[in-house]
């Protein structure tokens, strides 16, 4: 079974500033993806950036990067130099690769707050 | 071009009715996946229909069923609804059923009295 651990419920961060927000997971499939969606206080989800488990380098998208430990099983997302329009709910997520029936499983999410 | 689009956006139903919720993907993806959110947790998957075939499938009772169609929407039906069935159902679509972001919809808000 696949498990996504997300241990901040809530996080602030001042404008401007760098943030990690922590994502740590269980899986036993040899291959699976990662990701990290942000949805605002209207609902929708939004895909901020992907990172394959035999990707070497750690995935990057603008100001989001992802820091991929797979000996630690982690994979945190990074947001540098904070807006106010980041004030949002963040998921991690991972789906298996290999082989099988394909089950996407959601972290339960963590709240940042973005202060001017 | 359009994105995920679902209808519809909010629906009020009682206990024991049953519920159809609707999903058009962006054009040209071939896969839509259904989660349920409650309110303070993140999203639980439902189903994942690719090419019309059912490809994954979440821990939910029988009583919710989906299918897909030919041009790729997507419904999901619940049947003897639940208060427990409270919540956001996104609608998200992909190009395919692998590892692919998934674009999601605004989702249905489904309150059950």
């Amino acid at each position: 079974a696949q498990k996504i651990t997300q241990t901040q419920p809530g996080m602030f961060v001042q404008e401007k500033e760098a943030v990690t927000l922590d994502c740590t997971y269980d899986t036993s499939d040899p291959s699976y993806g990662l990701f990290w969606y942000k949805q605002p206080s209207s609902g929708e989800m939004i895909f901020l950036i992907y990172q394959g488990s035999y990707d070497q380098q750690n995935a990057t998208e603008g100001r989001y990067s992802l820091n991929f430990q797979k000996a630690r099983k982690s994979a945190n997302l990074v947001i540098s130099a904070s807006q106010l329009g980041d004030s949002a709910m963040y998921f991690c997520a991972m789906t298996p690769s290999s082989g099988g029936s394909y089950i996407p499983t959601f972290g339960r999410g963590t709240s940042l707050i973005v202060h001017p | 071009d359009a994105g995920v689009t679902q209808s519809p956006t909010h629906l009020i139903k009682t206990r024991g009715q049953h519920v159809t919720l609707r999903c058009s993907p962006i054009s040209g993806h071939k896969s839509v996946s259904w989660y349920q959110q409650v309110l303070g947790q993140g999203p639980q998957f439902i189903f994942q229909y690719y090419e019309k075939e059912e490809r994954g499938r979440g821990n939910f009772p029988d009583r919710f069923s989906a299918r897909q169609f030919p041009n790729y929407s997507s419904e999901l039906n619940v049947n003897a609804l639940l208060l427990g069935d409270s919540a956001l159902y996104l609608c998200a679509s992909s190009l395919y059923s692998s590892n692919q972001p998934q674009h999601f919809g605004d989702g249905t808000r489904l309150s059950i009295l």
